[in-house]
């Protein structure tokens, strides 16, 4: 089996930059996604393909990748962006999916 | 965009089986694949499996094979999961989402809650 390693909480003062990483061994072979979830919300996806973002998303919003570990960055966050965020991506079959376990950012 | 309803709040006894369905509004759903995601009270995202709309593939996380069955009924646009021999900690909110692209999670329905008690 494999997994995805996020930390599962950090703390950012509105304004500034929030960093979020997810780390997996497959990460280097297969696409990321990242998720934003709020309280009794479903799930929104604001990356996708380690980098790119929906429309609807809000530019503060991007993605990176370097091999084993990806990040979700949020530049000048700001209250509403609070949330739970998850990792996404797939086995090395690109069969099987995973999530990665969450990270609270609390701002 | 496709948008997803799904069904209403399940309780269950352990053993028994849950159905939940997922109806997509769009007329090219047929394009769509189907993901079904759970989670637990406090917990994160646990991905279940995935479908093309007509089911004729479909893919479901190691530890669920052999209880967790995903169907579609095309005439009415509407996905079906069901997991079986419920035990107590399948209680979680089942979420459903389509998608034109792997990992089909464009749009999302609103959850299903399934709480299994006795």
């Amino acid at each position: 089996s494999y997994e995805l390693t996020q930390p599962p909480s950090v703390s950012v003062i509105p304004g500034q930059t929030a960093r979020i990483t997810c780390s997996g061994d497959t990460l280097s072979k297969q696409y990321s996604y990242w998720f934003q979830q709020k309280p009794g919300q479903a799930p929104v996806k604001v990356i996708y393909r380690d980098t790119q973002r929906p429309s609807e998303i809000p530019e503060r919003f991007s993605g990176s990748n370097s091999g084993t570990t990806v990040t979700l960055t949020i530049s000048g966050v700001q209250a509403e962006d609070e949330a739970d965020y998850y990792c996404l991506s797939a086995d090395s079959s690109g069969v099987y999916w995973m999530f990665g376990g969450g990270t609270k950012l609390s701002v | 965009q496709a948008q997803v309803l799904q069904s209403g709040t399940e309780v269950k006894k352990p053993g028994a089986s849950v159905k939940v369905s997922c109806k997509a509004s769009s007329d090219s759903v047929s394009d769509y694949g189907i993901v079904w995601v759970r989670q637990a009270p406090g917990q994160g995202l646990e991905w279940l499996g995935w479908s093309t709309f007509y089911s004729d593939k479909t893919k479901s996380a190691q530890k669920f094979q052999g209880r967790f069955t995903m169907t579609t009924d095309t005439s009415t646009r509407t996905a079906y999961m069901e997991l079986r021999s419920l035990r107590f900690d399948d209680t979680a909110v089942y979420f459903c989402a389509v998608g034109i692209a792997a990992p089909y999670m464009d749009v999302w329905g609103k959850g299903t809650t399934v709480t299994v008690s006795s």
